[in-house]
């Protein structure tokens, strides 16, 4: 059975720092692995999607890096700002899924001090 | 271009009463997936519609139930509700399901008196 492990689960840190979020998985036999973005009371918002045969995604001051033989995940903040502060979710859907049924990890959430 | 939408945005009902959550795919989706996100948790499968049936289902008991109409929305249903439904419930869409990203909807807030 898929497990999906997020740690830490919370973080606070200054204004202007970088900082890494950290996601495993057990099971390697993933087709991608997604980080979302969740506002509280809101629904998710996708950041980064990484297929099983990458290795990183990139946007803006967002990079994802994805290894799956150790099963593992990182989500990397440059220059962290306020804005940032929100709970963020990694999710892997299955290879042997047919619907691309998404498993959650728990969830980091971030705040970030002015 | 409309995103996925969700109705109603909050709802509070008593144990052992009914609930219908609705939701409406994006534009261009056909496929519409359920998740429940309890507090402080992530979210957990529900079940997927893709042309009008369950295509799979996660682990809940089947007081939870679903159905998707010809123009793709989607509606949940949960009868003889407990405490511990008490959750966000969040509606996904995407194109055919099949491992194609997820759009989400902002979820419908229900708690249970």
């Amino acid at each position: 059975k898929q497990e999906v492990t997020q740690i830490p689960a919370a973080l606070s840190v200054p204004e202007g720092e970088n900082l890494v979020l950290n996601c495993s998985f057990t099971d390697s036999a993933i087709y991608n692995l997604q980080w979302f973005r969740q506002d509280p009371g809101k629904g998710l918002t996708s950041l980064l999607l990484i297929q099983s045969s990458q290795r990183e995604q990139t946007s803006g001051r967002l990079n994802a890096s994805l290894d799956k033989s150790s099963g593992r995940s990182t989500l990397y903040i440059a220059a962290s700002q306020p804005g940032d502060s929100a709970t963020y979710l990694c999710a892997v859907s299955l290879l042997s899924s047919n619907t691309g049924k998404l498993i959650f990890g728990q969830g980091t959430t971030l705040q970030v001090k002015p | 271009d409309a995103g996925v939408t969700q109705s109603p945005t909050h709802l509070i009902k008593t144990r052992g009463q009914q609930v219908t959550l609705r939701c409406s795919p994006k534009s261009g989706h056909d496929t519409v997936s359920w998740y429940q996100q309890a507090l402080g948790q992530g979210p957990q499968f529900i079940f997927q519609y893709y042309e009008e049936e369950e295509r799979q289902r996660g682990n809940f008991p089947d007081r939870f139930s679903g159905h998707q109409f010809p123009n793709y929305s989607s509606e949940l249903n949960v009868n003889a509700l407990l405490l511990g439904d008490s959750a966000l419930y969040l509606c996904a869409s995407s194109f055919r399901g099949a491992n194609q990203p997820q759009h989400f909807g902002d979820g419908t807030r229900l708690s249970i008196l």
